[in-house]
């Protein structure tokens, strides 16, 4: 496993506005994913974060509204753009290190939008 | 599959007692299955998985049995702790590389 780290942890934000969420892994990982969590729902994969090219996005997720950036293998963000309420979820950022391994995961950032 | 709605299904315990938690997946193609606990305003924690060429593996205290045939999943703790009253979620990998569908959760609650 490794130490996964997400940054901030929780904030409230204004509708309209964008937040930027960091995951910082403290060894080089082969894969980084991001989900959401609606309160009191399950985990739903946003994108899977590609180092040097574009994010690759699930159904229902675009890249204007989530926008990814993975600029080495230990760093990835997560940009949640013109916020609304239906945005206030927790966003979760996962790691592996190859085909077949285990994901493991930060603690999570947990977003209210009012 | 995984199903998502604002009631997860629900399992008390007391202390002691083995719980049993069921999750049912529909991809035949899944291959690996893993179980994670999720503590409240944590990030979801590793618990145990298990590749689709097994039926079964066990761990420290908790134990994995896969039935493909009817395409379900379960995760067994024996001797349950306080320490593990939490959100279990069942996760599924199939042919999409790195790709993993969640199970709704199932809310467990351990009584001291």
């Amino acid at each position: 496993s490794a130490v996964i780290s997400q940054k901030p942890s929780r904030d409230i934000c204004q509708r309209g506005t964008s937040l930027t969420i960091q995951c910082q892994v403290d060894s080089q990982v082969t894969m980084m994913f991001w989900y959401r969590q609606q309160p009191g729902q399950s985990l739903t994969l946003i994108a899977t974060a590609n180092q040097g090219s574009e994010a690759t996005y699930e159904s229902g997720f675009v890249i204007d509204k989530f926008p990814i950036s993975r600029p080495n293998l230990t760093f990835s963000t997560l940009t949640v753009s013109n916020m609304s309420p239906e945005d206030s979820s927790i966003y979760l950022c996962s790691v592996d290190w190859g085909a077949g391994e285990t994901q493991y995961f930060g603690p999570g950032t947990r977003l209210l939008v009012l | 599959g995984e199903s998502v709605g604002l009631h997860l299904p629900t399992l008390s315990v007391q202390e002691g007692d083995n719980s049993i938690i069921n999750c049912a997946y529909s991809n035949s193609a899944s291959d690996y299955f893993i179980w994670y606990k999720q503590e409240s305003g944590k990030g979801p924690q590793f618990i145990i998985d298990i590749r689709s060429n097994m039926d079964k593996r066990q761990g420290q205290r908790v134990t994995v049995l896969l039935n493909k045939t009817v395409k379900h999943l379960s995760l067994q703790i024996a001797a349950t702790q306080p320490g593990d009253s939490a959100v279990y979620f069942c996760a599924e990998s199939g042919t999409s590389y790195g790709k993993l569908t969640f199970g709704q959760g199932t809310i467990l609650t351990v009584h001291p």
